[in-house]
């Protein structure tokens, strides 16, 4: 069946560090892929997605590409902040309603 | 529009009472998804609706656990009886069918603490 697995956390860096949280993923067809982050006390936000092979997602610094070729999504952002400090989810849909989503992964960006 | 909407966001009851959790869809929002967030399980799905109609329950963990949607506008999660296991943070989810690969919007949760 379908499912996601992300880079087991948690994950702690100092500030202006590379990030990188990687996701691979098992789905049959194309599926679109998306990275949500959870801030403390709060729901799940999308933070970027990708809806077909080679595509770039890209938001707030964080980017993402869509590699079919390693069924991979792996997240990046060149320097981290403070305030990135939150839970990130990696996520499949394939055609339908169906979503699939990572464990988590914690982040905790240190000054 | 407000987002998705849940109440409480916070729920402290007796083990072998009834809780009732509650769910407003963004307007428009067809889709409508409830999820359960523990530590040790992560986030899984537990029921899902499309037009009103649940499509996929087999996340739901027991008898214990119902959900209704008896409009477009509205969902309940209802355990009855509760026990201490099923604390965790309760998050609803919607997203309009058949707009491609829209995303699904989650509300802010509701923290159950069953003692």
């Amino acid at each position: 069946g379908d499912s996601v697995t992300q880079m087991e956390g948690p994950v702690t860096l100092s500030e202006e560090a590379f990030l990188t949280i990687n996701c691979t993923y098992t789905a049959t067809g194309y599926p679109s892929l998306f990275w949500y982050v959870q801030y403390p006390g709060e729901g799940l936000q999308l933070l970027l997605k990708a809806t077909k092979a080679d595509d770039k997602g890209s938001n707030k610094g964080f980017e993402a590409t869509y590699r079919k070729e390693t069924t991979s999504f792996h997240l990046e952002k060149g320097s981290v902040q403070v305030s990135d400090s939150a839970v990130y989810f990696c996520a499949l849909k394939r055609a339908g309603n169906q979503f699939y989503f990572g464990t988590g992964t914690s982040l905790t960006v240190i000054p | 529009d407000a987002g998705v909407i849940q109440s409480p966001r916070h729920e402290v009851t007796e083990m072998g009472q009834e809780v009732t959790l509650r769910c407003k869809p963004i307007s428009g929002h067809n889709s409508l998804f409830w999820y359960r967030q523990t530590m040790m399980r992560g986030l899984e799905l537990l029921i899902y609706f499309n037009n009103n109609v649940p499509i996929d329950d087999s996340g739901m963990p027991e008898d214990r656990f119902s959900a209704k949607m008896p409009n477009a506008s509205f969902s309940t999660l209802k355990i009855q009886p509760s026990e201490p296991r099923d604390s965790a943070v309760y998050f609803c989810a919607s997203r309009p069918t058949g707009q491609g690969d829209t995303e699904a919007f989650f509300g802010q949760g509701t923290r159950l603490t069953v003692v």
